[in-house]
């Protein structure tokens, strides 16, 4: 049973430049969220996304961007680099029932280690 | 909004002994789900356990257990005959009870650093 792929694990950019993550979910998942940790903290809900479109999103600047395909992967962009984007990233994938009710249960990758220079 | 809050952010046990680690939630609903993440050295966010708000009865896996206070939205993990490999950053997380379509997001507290000594 395949779990939760992310791509790449790590990752060094510099100020002002863009970032693209990539996120498989866990196999028979159709729900992708988005999480930001940086170090000491608890991870921070950026958004989720259902059916191609963004359901839910946190508390983030549209520098922040994402994309769900119809096989269900998910990308996370962030345009305009700061030092404060640096972070692990962490996706984390369930699945819906009908009506897009997300289940309660969410299953985390491994993260993206991001540090901006 | 919902906040969590871990209040020690550090602790630490003896092999074989057990452990308790609280966690106090703030929240208006009245159906919710409770989490408790362990993240080792690695990074790798591992579900540890998971309670229904509307079920009383303690939510249970192996050597995990947790109390599971409603009225006083407290929800403390219980780390019996601890191990080694026990040793991680663990998370309490909150997430509310969605009755119509739409995303839903886990609220994460702030983590307890567990070290398990020889």
């Amino acid at each position: 049973d395949a779990g939760v792929t992310q791509s790449p694990t790590h990752l060094i950019k510099t100020r002002g430049q863009q970032v693209t993550l990539r996120c498989s979910p866990k196999s028979g998942h159709d729900t992708v969220s988005w999480y930001q940790q940086a170090l000491g903290q608890g991870p921070q809900f950026i958004f989720q996304y259902y059916e191609e479109e963004e359901r839910q999103r946190g508390n983030f600047p549209d520098r922040f961007s994402g994309h769900q395909f119809p096989n269900y992967s998910s990308e996370l962009n962030v345009n305009a680099l700061l030092l404060g984007d640096s972070a692990l990233y962490l996706c984390a994938s369930s699945l819906a029932t009908s009506g897009g009710i997300v289940r309660e249960t969410q299953y985390f990758g491994p993260g993206t280690r991001l540090l901006v220079l | 909004a919902q906040t969590v809050t871990q209040s020690q952010p550090e602790m630490s046990v003896q092999e074989a002994e057990t452990v308790t680690l609280s966690c106090t939630y703030d929240t208006s609903e009245n159906n919710y789900y409770l989490f408790w993440y362990k993240q080792p050295p690695s990074r790798q966010m591992i579900l540890v356990i998971r309670q229904e708000a509307y079920k009383q009865q303690n939510a249970t896996e192996n050597r995990f257990s947790v109390n599971f206070q409603k009225a006083a939205k407290s929800f403390s993990l219980k780390i019996s005959d601890s191990q080694l490999g026990d040793t991680a950053m663990y998370f309490c997380a909150f997430m509310k009870h969605r009755v119509t379509g739409g995303g839903n997001k886990l609220t994460f507290g702030t983590g307890t650093q567990l070290k398990v000594e020889l």
